[in-house]
């Protein structure tokens, strides 16, 4: 099973600024990797798949970068409805596909 | 538009079952891969379920793997989980989720259905 873990939990960060989260996977995914947003009481939603390609309807302030075991997802400048929960997700090898823990992005 | 609506959550005491049910509409069902989804109270994802498009390929997470069952039926469009042996670490909002955007992720989900297993 690939075990992806995501850092930091917490990003505070203030309206305007840039947000870079990270994952990091067990061992290579290659380009297989997604991001998701979950806000509070909602079901995730799908932001970034292929490491870097941004779902229908994201915007451009959203992208992704990276391969093989390190992905970044960078928010180029926070507006407040990014304030949420961001997942990562390996599709390169399963099952068990596999998300990370979180990084939760809160507004400082 | 498309969309999953979950049904069937609810209490259950350790042991016992549950058949969850999602509904989708606004696409054509029988093309798409779905999934379920869990999601413990405060914590985050677990994958546990995949389903293909007309069945014939089925994975489970080992945590599931034994007790619960996927299947569709996509003449109703709609996809089942039936659980049974309900341990308390079940306790979760169970996503049912479709296969898109990327191959192997989620582009659409239903709005969950709470799964509580308790004495």
């Amino acid at each position: 099973e690939i075990l992806m873990t995501q850092s930091p939990v917490t990003l505070s960060v203030s309206p305007g600024e840039r947000a870079t989260l990270s994952c990091r996977a067990s061992q290579s995914v290659g380009s297989r990797l997604a991001w998701y947003q979950q806000k509070p009481g909602q079901a995730p939603r799908l932001l970034i798949f292929g490491a870097s390609t941004r779902a229908t309807g994201i915007p451009a302030r959203f992208s992704g970068s990276g391969s093989g075991t390190e992905f970044t997802l960078t928010i180029s400048s926070l507006q407040s409805e990014d304030f949420a929960v961001y997942y990562c997700q390996q599709y390169n090898n399963w099952p068990p596909l596999t998300f990370g823990g979180g990084t939760k992005v809160e507004i400082k | 538009e498309v969309q999953l609506v979950e049904s069937g959550g609810g209490l259950v005491q350790p042991g016992g079952s549950l058949r969850l049910s999602c509904a989708a509409s606004g696409f054509t069902f029988s093309s798409f891969e779905m999934n379920w989804v869990r999601q413990a109270p405060g914590k985050g994802l677990e994958w546990i379920s995949f389903i293909s498009d007309f069945g014939t390929t089925i994975y489970y997470a080992d945590s599931v793997k034994g007790r619960f069952t996927i299947s569709r039926d996509n003449a109703k469009n709609s996809l089942f989980l039936q659980m049974n042996s309900l341990r308390v670490e079940d306790t979760a909002v169970y996503f049912c989720a479709r296969v898109g955007g990327g191959p192997y992720t989620f582009d659409y989900w239903g709005q969950g259905t709470l799964v509580t297993v308790s004495s």
